[in-house]
């Protein structure tokens, strides 16, 4: 079945980059987009990024200058990078893939808190 | 980017009590999806386009809408429907949420 596993540093100081993975299963990166959605503790979803099938992006322009995703194919992992880290971007971040209309599989999430 | 606005922004309803939340958007979309939110668990999609209901999604659950005007709507409250709901387009870049309707059990 489609699953999909969020791994990421859990604590990352203000000012400083963050990393995180999502590992797919039950489908193939050559023939889905998968998305990047967080969420800060207790707020609404918030939208970030899609990498297509063909390995073309879509970013929310309100973040597109400290987003980059990426992925490898043949490990089902994709990354997402994310700079200058502040406070308010603290917030659990999911991956997340369509089927049809919405988003149809959502990881478990990663929590990202930035704090000192 | 397309503003999304639930109301209310928290309820609460009785078991068996008919129960409507809307979204309503900036401008006009093609369709609506909605997610269904518990506590310390990811959203799962719960209406898509417009009107269809996920697997595994109970029939007393509905949604309609169209244009700039969305709605869900419970013909019947059950305790387990008790959570955060969230529409969500993607007629237009970005993808935009709403801020949510949290659903309480009365």
């Amino acid at each position: 079945q489609v699953q999909l596993k969020e791994s990421g540093p859990g604590l990352v100081a203000p000012s400083q980059s963050l990393s995180i993975t999502c590992t797919i299963s039950g489908f193939s990166l050559t023939s889905y987009g998968v998305h990047w959605v967080r969420q800060p503790p207790g707020k609404g979803l918030e939208w970030l990024v899609v990498i297509w099938s063909d390995g073309s992006t879509t970013y929310n322009s309100a973040l597109k200058s400290r987003l980059s995703i990426s992925k490898d194919n043949s490990k089902s992992q994709l990354f997402l990078e994310m700079n200058s880290l502040q406070t308010d971007d603290t917030a659990m971040y999911y991956c997340a893939r369509g089927a049809g209309g919405g988003f149809a599989y959502w990881g478990q999430g990663t929590l990202v808190t930035v704090s000192a | 980017q397309i503003v999304l606005t639930q109301s209310p922004a928290i309820m609460s309803a009785s078991p068996g009590e008919r129960v409507t939340m809307t979204c309503s958007a900036s401008s006009s979309v093609n369709y609506m999806h909605w997610y269904q939110q518990k506590s310390g668990t990811s959203p799962k999609r719960w209406i898509y386009d417009t009107s269809k209901l996920a697997s595994g999604v109970p029939a007393r659950f509905s949604g309609s809408g169209s244009g700039t005007s969305y709605s869900l709507t419970i013909s019947s409250m059950e305790a387990e429907d008790a959570a955060t709901y969230y529409c969500q387009q993607w007629s237009s870049n970005p993808p935009t949420f709403g801020g949510g309707t949290k659903l309480e059990i009365k």
